[in-house]
């Protein structure tokens, strides 16, 4: 595997399930992040952690929890969705958090739909 | 608020023509602009990124024009090619005061370039 990779690719969940979304990055980076896609509207960032640490929680409800255990992996867990939490879930990764330095990469994403 | 617009929201181009997308964003602490190609079921890659102390930066057929004074943006693309068609969004960040490669994303261009 290389790069970014997300699992799963596709993921069908009711409003009182739990599930969790992993994110694994092969690159050596020491930062991650958790983005929200949906259509016809921009990318939201949702976390960051850079070292295993938070450093950005963008306002995100609390039925979102992520989670970093170490730099290569990095979860999001899910309980008590909304219909409207169905989006594409966007991992990236960097090598650190200098903007304009340390690009972001992106895995291919899970495509979420809460019903 | 939306701090990065961008237009048009699709695109339909001839092969062999040039496809503009055009971005303004509102904040004048950014400072560094990146344009993302995202194809279908794949995530965003940086495509080219300009600073503001430069009009134009070009890369191949790529070329980002910025407008300081008018807080515009835009890429364009020469000779456009069938294997461009794909979503890209430009985006906007600030690289310094501690920030936190927090990245601003305008709501993405669909682009479909005809054979």
């Amino acid at each position: 595997e290389t790069g970014v990779t997300q699992t799963p690719r596709h993921l069908v969940m009711g409003m009182t399930n739990k599930k969790s979304l992993k994110c694994e990055q092969h690159l050596g980076h020491n930062a991650m992040y958790w983005y929200k896609q949906s259509a016809k509207k921009p990318l939201e960032l949702m976390f960051v952690y850079s070292l295993e640490e938070r450093v950005e929680n963008n306002s995100v409800p609390s039925r979102f929890s992520p989670e970093c255990p170490n730099s290569s992996h990095l979860f999001l867990h899910l309980h008590t969705l909304q219909p409207e939490d169905s989006a594409l879930y966007l991992c990236a990764s960097s090598q650190g958090l200098a903007a304009g330095t340390d690009t972001q990469y992106f895995g291919p994403g899970t495509r979420l739909t809460v019903l | 608020q939306q701090q990065v617009k961008q237009s048009p929201q699709s695109l339909i181009v001839q092969k062999g023509g040039i496809s503009i997308i055009n971005c303004a964003y509102e904040n004048t602490a950014f400072d560094y602009f990146p344009w993302y190609q995202q194809f279908p079921g794949k995530g965003p890659a940086l495509l080219i990124a300009i600073r503001p102390d430069v009009s134009e930066k070009k890369e191949g057929r790529f070329t980002i024009s910025f407008n300081k004074s008018a807080k515009q943006f835009s890429l364009h693309i020469m000779d456009s090619q069938p294997g461009d068609s794909a979503t890209y969004f430009c985006a906007a960040s600030r690289t310094y005061g501690g920030a936190t490669n927090k990245l601003i994303f305008g709501t993405g261009t669909l682009l479909a370039v005809q054979p």
